[in-house]
């Protein structure tokens, strides 16, 4: 069963539009959640994490909440560019240790037309 | 930053082939990671290791043998490879807990 469901699965916008992508999990425990960014043939790259209860995290023009009660994040980005065009991936990780699990959604498809 | 490279970037076997998938961090980190990405589902990750020497199983490992020959160097095996293995593979590499992964390219792989 999946853990981590990101919606919506895919999204156009306008350059310069913000956008705000959704992740919601069952993750049982969930110590971390992180958001990466993988542009279409490469790896991911890490955008943000967040750790505690209604945490909330800026990156330049990302920012992410999250509520643990909820078992809820989102990614918002604002005045987006081209270079937004990419996957966004929502990672809850259930422990802060070695032994702890990644669990991967299957990301959202963000295209960023001019 | 920590730099994953993995090789080949592109690879064609047929049914029954084997195959072997190359990764390196030059990072020093202990820990390293095989995933594969297939369309509609998140990364699913195959094996993983906490350091030369060490292998541990993932949630798919059917099919697959892994191989840490150094702290640098991780390996995923296939020995006879099917066409449901073809797929997107990625390694990643971290310091453990809650430091990020760190990706290489990917390599893709197609089983005829």
């Amino acid at each position: 069963k999946t853990q981590v469901e990101q919606s919506p699965q895919s999204l156009v916008v306008r350059q310069g539009e913000n956008c705000v992508l959704q992740c919601n999990y069952s993750v049982t425990p969930d110590n971390h959640l992180r958001w990466f960014k993988q542009d279409t043939g490469k790896g991911l790259v890490s955008l943000t994490v967040l750790v505690h209860e209604n945490d909330k995290t800026s990156n330049g023009r990302y920012s992410a909440t999250l509520d643990k009660d909820a078992k809820h994040s989102t990614l918002h980005i604002t005045a987006t560019l081209l270079d937004d065009t990419a996957t966004y991936i929502c990672v809850v990780g259930d422990r802060g240790s070695a032994l702890g699990r990644l669990h991967f959604g299957a990301g959202t498809q963000l295209i960023v037309i001019p | 930053e920590a730099a994953v490279t993995q090789s080949p970037r592109n690879k064609v076997t047929v049914t029954g082939g084997n195959v072997t998938l190359s990764c390196r961090q030059t990072n020093s980190h202990n820990y390293m990671y095989w995933y594969r990405q297939d369309t509609g589902h998140g990364l699913r990750l195959i094996h993983y290791s906490y350091g030369a020497g060490n292998l541990q199983i993932g949630d798919v490992p059917d099919g697959y043998k892994a191989t840490r020959t150094t702290q640098e160097d991780f390996f995923l095996l296939l020995e006879l490879a099917s066409p449901s293995q073809t797929s997107l593979y990625f390694c990643a590499s971290s310091g453990g807990g809650q430091d990020t992964q760190y990706f290489g390219p990917g390599t893709r792989l197609l089983v005829l």
